[in-house]
């Protein structure tokens, strides 16, 4: 079965930094891109970024790019987001998400299993 | 900016159908698009309903079903049920890697 773990949301000031992590279990990690999605509260979906399951292609939303880093680390089965130089409306719950294939030619890095998301609130 | 749309809300009565749709500001959706559907419902994550236009992920009933309707993706629940009732989104691939939702239709089952 397939387990999406997202962890280091909370409460950050405008400018700060925080990072994301998701953990991953029940499928080859190295094997599939791994997406962000974000959803800002009572609103719609987002994307904010994909990478490539060997970790070397990343792809970003224009309105990250920039501040965001999307990063992997195979041998621990585990998805990361460095979000920097955060701004009020960074404020949203950010889900991992397991993509279709190993890349993301085609959109097969949009989202097929989900996690349950961590909240991010970027506040003074 | 290509913007995707939905409409924003949409009804159905127990039993009936209904097609929800996913379009563009600007140009026709096609295949290449590989238009993806998720459902969500209130303190939820997002669930798989279709992708590449019209294949139904695991576990997703016949009644849920993906086309490209005219210009624009679509999806089709017949025979809805009241647990249908949720938020549904589309996701488009738009090259490079780069994905756009829309805004999403919130399904009402009345």
């Amino acid at each position: 079965e397939v387990q999406l773990l997202e962890s280091g949301g909370g409460l950050v000031q405008p400018g700060g930094s925080l990072r994301l992590s998701c953990a991953a279990s029940g499928f080859t990690f190295s094997n599939y891109a791994m997406t962000w999605v974000r959803q800002t509260p009572g609103k719609g979906l987002e994307w904010v970024s994909s990478i490539s399951g060997s970790g070397a292609t990343p792809y970003y939303a224009d309105s990250v790019k920039g501040r965001f880093t999307i990063s992997r680390d195979n041998s621990k089965n585990t998805l990361y987001l460095q979000m920097n130089s955060l701004r009020t409306d960074d404020t949203a719950v950010y889900y991992c998400a397991k993509a279709f294939a190993l890349g993301c030619s085609g959109g097969t890095c949009r989202p097929d299993y989900w996690g349950q998301g961590t909240l991010v609130t970027v506040s003074s | 900016q290509t913007v995707v749309t939905q409409e924003s809300s949409f009804s159905v009565s127990p039993g009936g159908t209904v097609t929800l749709t996913c379009g563009l500001s600007s140009g026709s959706v096609s295949t290449s698009y590989s238009p993806s559907w998720y459902q969500q419902t209130p303190g939820q994550a997002p669930r798989t309903l279709i992708y590449s236009t019209n294949t139904r992920s695991s576990g997703v009933p016949d009644r849920f079903s993906g086309s490209i309707l005219g210009n624009k993706a679509a999806l089709t629940i017949t025979g809805a049920q009241a647990d249908d009732e949720s938020d549904y989104y589309c996701v488009l691939y738009m090259g490079s890697g780069i994905l756009v939702f829309g805004g999403g239709t919130k399904l009402t089952v009345l």
